[in-house]
């Protein structure tokens, strides 16, 4: 069974620019969730998807970032435009909906962005 | 301040037993986990504890949870060079909003020396 994916690998861009994040959860997993690691940091909640639905969006920064999951299938992250702090490492992660197994999250291999 | 605290490295010799420490506090957690994240790679899930319980044994692998002092401990033992890697604690709790979300630490660097 595949794991969840995150698209691209790296990113490095300029600030002011824009730069889309993709997430493939795993197959089957209704619940998922973007987290962020800013310098060295936490790892920090930014929001979590039900299906399509934005189940929660407390954590995203600001509305230079817009997540989307048209269909209930891929996630896309969006910043637009950049700044210098977006720097950082995004994870996405992915859990099934319903009974003990809801609760563990399963984390894709992250996308590391580097804004100048 | 953090929900979560880690301390930030752990240097060992192979062979020996790591532990790493974690403290939370919220007394309402239902879930805590370990996540491993080895150079370049993402998120590993190691493994977690019900808050219900005191100990979980896997493999090399023991969880500790003391809930009076919202402590959580994993102990390697015999560590290996291949377990160099940063360690994160993460809690679980579902809150009033419905939200469902893991609280991380900053994270452990372990280092072992060989």
């Amino acid at each position: 069974e595949a794991g969840v994916t995150q698209f691209p690998s790296h990113s490095v861009i300029e600030k002011g620019q824009t730069v889309t994040l993709r997430c493939d959860p795993i197959s089957g997993h209704d619940n998922l969730y973007w987290y962020r690691r800013v310098m060295g940091k936490e790892i920090k909640f930014l929001l979590h998807f039900v299906k399509e639905s934005k189940q929660d969006e407390s954590g995203m920064p600001n509305n230079r970032f817009l997540a989307e999951r048209t269909g209930g299938t891929y996630s896309t992250l969006k910043v637009q435009p950049a700044e210098l702090e977006d720097s950082g490492v995004y994870f996405c992660a992915s859990s099934q909906v319903g009974g003990i197994l809801e609760e563990t999250q399963y984390f894709g291999p992250g996308t590391r962005l580097l804004v100048l | 301040g953090e929900d979560v605290e880690q301390s930030l490295f752990l240097s060992v010799r192979e062979g020996d037993s790591s532990v790493i420490n974690c403290t939370y506090t919220d007394s309402s957690s239902t879930y805590l986990y370990w996540y491993k994240q080895e150079p370049g790679a993402g998120l590993q899930l190691l493994t977690y504890i019900f808050s219900n319980m005191d100990m979980k044994q896997d493999q090399r692998l023991t969880v500790l949870l003391n809930k009076k002092d919202k402590h959580l401990s994993l102990r390697i033992a015999d560590t290996q060079t291949g377990d160099s890697a940063i360690y994160f604690c993460a809690d679980y709790k579902e809150g009033r909003t419905g939200r469902r979300a893991l609280t991380f630490g900053s994270g452990t660097r372990l280092q072992v020396q060989p």
